[in-house]
């Protein structure tokens, strides 16, 4: 089955700066791949996603990049703010099955 | 507005004691997913309906049953609660089929307590 290995486990970032997550992933026929943001006690939110036929998106202060060769995507957020501070969550989807990555919290200090 | 519904939102149950945990959909989606995400970890697929069709991950506990009576409903079903499955419990849609059918949308999901 897939096995989605995120990296790093925890970011601390000043205010403003940017903070960079990665993802590998190991079955080449996942195709979608999406972003989520968890923050204590609630549902993970979708912050973007990307597919497997693009290589990057942007959505304002955040995008996403996705190297199929080498089978890793990277969640890149500018302008780092405190109300980004959260548990960031990637995964992999093939036949409709989502395999996340273990999470990253991130903390951005104001 | 709420789309995807889960009730109760908070469950407290005893070891052992059968409980019965509920979803419900406004979007119409055709599937339907349980995740079980412990306590800092990530959320872990327990099953899914893609219509009608029960799709059983491997690992899944036989203690877990899911039953779907129709679209917008779905159950997860703990037989015999241990404290290891206390967890929060999450709901989740997605539409198959043209250009929109790669979102998943969570519940709020149910905080489950063994005592």
């Amino acid at each position: 089955g897939e096995n989605v290995e995120q990296h790093p486990s925890t970011l601390s970032v000043q205010e403003g700066d940017s903070a960079v997550i990665k993802c590998t992933y190991s079955d080449s026929a996942s195709n979608y791949f999406p972003w989520y943001k968890q923050e204590l006690g609630k549902r993970p939110q979708l912050i973007i996603d990307i597919r497997s036929n693009v290589g990057e998106k942007k959505d304002q202060r955040i995008a996403v990049t996705l190297n199929k060769t080498a089978k890793h995507f990277s969640l890149h957020i500018t302008e780092t703010q405190p109300e980004d501070s959260a548990v960031y969550f990637c995964a992999a989807r093939n036949a409709g099955k989502s395999t996340f990555g273990d999470g990253t919290t991130l903390t951005v200090k104001p | 507005d709420a789309m995807v519904i889960q009730n109760p939102r908070y469950q407290v149950t005893q070891f052992g004691k059968p409980v019965t945990l509920s979803c419900s959909q406004t979007l119409n989606h055709n599937v339907m997913y349980w995740y079980q995400q412990k306590s800092s970890q990530a959320p872990k697929l327990l099953f899914h309906y893609y219509d009608k069709d029960f799709n059983n991950e491997a690992d899944t506990p036989d203690n877990f049953q899911s039953r779907r009576p129709n679209t917008s409903f779905c159950f997860l079903d703990i037989r015999s609660p241990g404290l290891g499955d206390a967890a929060m419990y999450l709901c989740a849609t997605r539409r198959t089929g043209g250009m929109s059918d790669y979102e998943q949308y969570f519940g709020p999901g149910t905080r489950l307590t063994v005592t």
